[in-house]
């Protein structure tokens, strides 16, 4: 079966602009996460979502992030009025439940801001 | 503050001998961790992990170790193959309150295994 898709791969904008990543998790999988990774750092929890309820958001940095998720699948991640320290490796990762230990993520989408 | 520590940005092992990552946590709290292997351009894929009541856990070549008491755990792979050459993350979450599905991520271990 497919694993986790994200779109698009490479992503570069002017500071200022507005952008959105799409995550496609794998097909039944309840939980949806986004992480971002910065040069030379780990990975940087966002948000969450599981089912229906009320996402996570405790890992948003700033107001200028939002995410949502449309009928329990794809989800988007929207950034506003981007900055240069907004480039990162934006991944995305779905899991069947809640606690399982396996997260399994999308190759990432690359955005670079100038 | 980071909270999950690999102090070691990369490490070469000959093919055929033991490489062994190393991680540290400061967080009491955690107590499931894990293993992350990330290929260029891929995102990351699970390894192994490991429950806090246990301090070993072994799967065919892979073996995660923990130390609680020095809040330190290790990935040993044995013996090394060229295939294992990748960024190497490792992850850490605690008890099954609110929050615990949030993952705490090392900044990574770049393994080259040389044939």
């Amino acid at each position: 079966g497919a694993g986790v898709s994200q779109s698009p791969s490479n992503k570069v904008t002017e500071k200022g602009k507005d952008v959105e990543l799409r995550c496609d998790p794998i097909s039944g999988h309840t939980a949806l996460y986004w992480y971002r990774q910065s040069l030379g750092q780990g990975l940087e929890f966002l948000i969450y979502f599981q089912g229906n309820s009320a996402p996570d958001k405790s890992g948003l940095p700033s107001d200028r992030f939002s995410a949502e998720r449309t009928g329990g699948s794809v989800s988007t991640l929207t950034i506003q009025r981007t900055q240069q320290e907004d480039s990162a490796v934006y991944l995305c990762a779905s899991s069947p439940g809640v606690l399982t230990d396996t997260q399994y993520f999308g190759p990432g989408t690359r955005l670079t801001v100038l | 503050d980071q909270q999950v520590k690999q102090n070691s940005p990369s490490l070469s092992v000959q093919e055929g001998r033991i490489s062994i990552l190393n991680c540290d946590y400061t967080n009491s709290m955690f107590d499931y961790f894990l293993w992350y292997k990330k290929y260029p351009a891929e995102g990351p894929t699970f390894l192994i992990s490991i429950s806090s009541i246990k301090d070993k856990n072994e799967d065919g070549r892979f073996t995660v170790f923990l130390n609680k008491s020095a809040k330190h755990l290790s990935l040993h792979i044995v013996p090394s193959q060229p295939g294992d050459s990748a960024v190497y993350f490792c992850a850490a979450r605690s008890g099954s309150g609110a929050g615990s599905y949030q993952l705490t991520f090392g900044k990574g271990t770049k393994l080259s295994v040389i044939p």
